[in-house]
């Protein structure tokens, strides 16, 4: 596609269920990346993945987060026994390849998850 | 763990006055990259600076890399009602894009 999309874009759900977030990354990005952003501040580093594997998931917050990106293209964030203070707004982004010189992310439109 | 504040939170400005927002980490950058977010929409890149000392113009706007690379700032001269947004500084560690610090963010905002 034309850029990176994201799915659902708004996803309501009750405290202790179980969230699934998608990221269809730019064709031929071999980077992507999840971040949050909670209201008034600025996105906050998740996990990187470089082709299938996660290169770097410290900014995980603890172990119901989760992320896989299965075939080096499409990715899901994982949130399990979601809590109230998971909501945010959950940015996907991806780059050409990781490096100095490789510049930019492309952020995607985001998925806003609330839980209630 | 490596800390990115920005100065000042919040601007307001007349239309057609200068904006300059400035960028701290708390560790030494390998390249500082600077987004812009409109209300409502995702971060869109601006540019990314490596060098120490560089300086980089886009039309109206100037972008500085401080010498001890632990600092940037944006400066927007003759502000326009386009620039509305905030404005978020992001700095790398490890000699590529992973894993980016994003500041606090200066949010943008201009008086027609």
């Amino acid at each position: 596609g034309a850029g990176v999309s994201q799915t659902p874009s708004n996803k309501v759900t009750e405290k202790g269920k179980y969230v699934e977030l998608r990221c269809d990354p730019i064709s031929g990005h071999t980077a992507l990346y999840w971040y949050r952003q909670s209201l008034g501040q600025g996105p906050e580093f998740l996990i990187y993945f470089q082709g299938t594997g996660a290169a770097d998931d410290s900014g995980l917050p603890n172990d119901r987060f989760f992320a896989v990106r299965p075939e080096g293209s499409v990715s899901t964030l994982k949130i399990q026994r979601t809590e109230r203070g998971d909501s945010a707004v959950y940015l996907c982004a991806s780059s050409r390849a990781v490096g100095v010189n490789t510049g930019e992310l492309f952020f995607g439109e985001g998925s806003r998850l609330t839980v209630l | 763990g490596q800390q990115v504040m920005q100065i000042p939170q919040y601007q307001h400005v007349q239309e057609g006055e200068d904006f300059t927002t400035y960028c701290n980490s708390s560790t030494t950058l390998s390249n500082i990259q600077w987004y812009k977010q409109r209300p409502g929409g995702h971060p869109v890149f601006l540019i990314q600076l490596v060098k120490s000392g560089e300086v980089k113009k886009q039309k109206r706007l100037t972008f500085q890399f401080g010498e001890a690379k632990k600092n940037s700032s944006l400066h927007i001269t003759a502000t326009q009602t386009t620039d509305v947004g905030t404005y978020f500084c992001a700095g790398g560690t490890n000699f590529g894009n992973e894993k980016l610090t994003f500041g606090t963010g200066t949010r943008l905002t201009i008086i027609p």
